[in-house]
């Protein structure tokens, strides 16, 4: 079983809706989390990231983070064709040996006209 | 101009040869990382080195080899190539490899290995 799980779609919704995007973790000791976007054949690049319990909001972006069910989520608001990407949770511990990351699997989104 | 670039975009190799793939960074950034993405978009780092110095070196096959000639440039040289190293492989780079820093991610290397 991998330590960060994550649906991996593919998730299709219509112009305009209410996009929500999980994930579930194992390990305890991850205490960053970031959501990264990733369009086809390109890099990921970073869209949030929160270190705490509790909500975080960034134009039609949330992210959510709950530390005691050990799930996060991304909401989209007013999703947009644009939005269609691969989007990807990201956490970190506060073990030693630098900036380590653990992805989930990536959820694919489609977000039609 | 291009954060962080790497070359080739594309790499079509037979089994057996050996390949080198590059990566530069213009952001000024202490620490950079080599991660594979798999066909199911599964994205797994393989290295980290800081300021030249290798931090992080999950469980990769010695086959694979970083190489840092200086903080702007990691390089990933990979002997003997395996039908399975076929992948995306992703160069980043974020300011001085601590938490939270922003991760900065190249447009990835496809490699297929016939």
């Amino acid at each position: 079983q991998k330590e960060v799980e994550q649906d991996p779609g593919p998730l299709s919704v219509p112009e305009g809706a209410i996009v929500s995007l999980n994930c579930t973790y194992s390990n305890s000791a991850f205490q960053y989390f970031m959501w990264y976007r990733q369009y086809s054949r390109k890099g990921p690049e970073l869209l949030m990231y929160t270190y705490s319990s509790g909500n975080k909001e960034d134009g039609r972006f949330t992210a959510q983070v709950d530390k005691s069910s050990k799930y996060i989520s991304l909401f989209i608001r007013d999703s947009q064709p644009s939005d269609s990407a691969t989007y990807l949770c990201a956490m970190e511990g506060l073990t030693g040996g630098g900036n380590k990351l653990t992805f989930g699997t990536g959820t694919q989104l489609k977000v039609e006209l | 101009d291009t954060a962080v670039s790497q070359t080739p975009k594309y790499l079509v190799t037979q089994m057996g040869n050996d390949k080198s793939i590059k990566c530069e960074q213009n952001l000024g950034h202490d620490t950079m990382y080599w991660y594979k993405q798999d066909s199911k978009k599964f994205l797994k780092i393989m290295f980290s080195y800081n300021n030249k110095e290798l931090i992080i070196n999950e469980t990769v096959p010695n086959r694979f080899s970083p190489k840092s000639p200086d903080k702007a440039h990691l390089n990933l040289h990979i002997n003997s190539l395996e039908l399975g190293d076929s992948a995306v492989y992703f160069c980043a780079s974020s300011h001085l490899g601590r938490a939270l820093d922003t991760q900065y991610f190249g447009p990835g290397t496809r490699l297929t290995v016939l």
